[in-house]
């Protein structure tokens, strides 16, 4: 079955890097989209990045927009998000997802990952 | 960037009712909207997608409808498992943009 495993979660000052992983296994990774969405503690979902299937475009949230990079290595069949310059408001849950297609446009997540912490204080 | 609205924020209700709850985006989206649940500590899961569609797997209690600007997810009889927090997703542009969510709380 379609599994989506995050890692990297953690504990960061202000200001600092934390790089989170997702490990993707039970369908073709190189054909689909893929998307970080967070969830800050008690709020709504908010959409972070996305990478298309061969890594050609991407997008941010203006919130992440030259702080966070998404990236994916298609032979490792995992998806990357490295987070620089952190602040408090940062502070989530971050899921992966799967696009329904390898673009967005259109498209929804399915399925996601259980989910990682990242809690940026001092 | 497009804002989706969900209402209400919350409501209580009791097994056997029949619960709607609306998303509305601030501009049209054609048919470009997914619903997810979200129960306490998991991740959320799609219900709903393309407005009306009904994901593998999801009991047909649950519906979509609505294109342009206005949206409704009905669960036409509540079951205790249907006690979460509902999302609503637009697809139409980047940003990429959730409602603020529907908290289904037990009456």
């Amino acid at each position: 079955q379609v599994q989506l495993v995050e890692s990297g979660g953690g504990v960061v000052q202000p200001g600092g890097s934390l790089s989170l992983s997702c490990a993707a296994s039970g369908f073709t990774f190189t054909n689909y989209g893929m998307h970080w969405v967070r969830q800050a503690p008690g709020k709504g979902l908010e959409w972070v990045a996305f990478i298309r299937y061969d890594g050609s475009n991407r997008h941010y949230a203006d919130s992440v927009k030259g702080r966070f990079t998404i990236s994916r290595d298609n032979s490792k069949n995992t998806l990357y998000l490295q987070m620089n310059s952190l602040r408090a408001e940062d502070t989530a849950v971050y899921y992966c997802a799967k696009d329904s297609g390898s673009g967005w446009y259109g498209n929804w997540f399915d399925p996601w990952g259980q989910g990682t912490l990242v809690t940026v204080s001092s | 960037d497009i804002q989706m609205t969900q209402s209400p924020s919350s409501l209580s209700a009791s097994v056997g009712d029949r619960v709607t709850i609306t998303c509305r985006a601030s501009q049209s989206i054609s048919s470009y909207l997914n619903w997810y649940q979200q129960k306490p500590g998991k991740a959320p899961n799609l219900l709903i997608y393309a407005a009306s569609s009904l994901q593998s797997g999801v009991p047909s209690r649950f519906s979509g409808s609505g294109s342009g600007t206005d949206f409704t997810l009905t669960i036409s009889s509540l079951q205790p498992e249907d006690f979460a927090t509902y999302h609503c997703q637009q697809s139409y542009s980047i940003p990429l943009t959730f409602g603020g969510g529907t908290k289904v709380e037990i009456k």
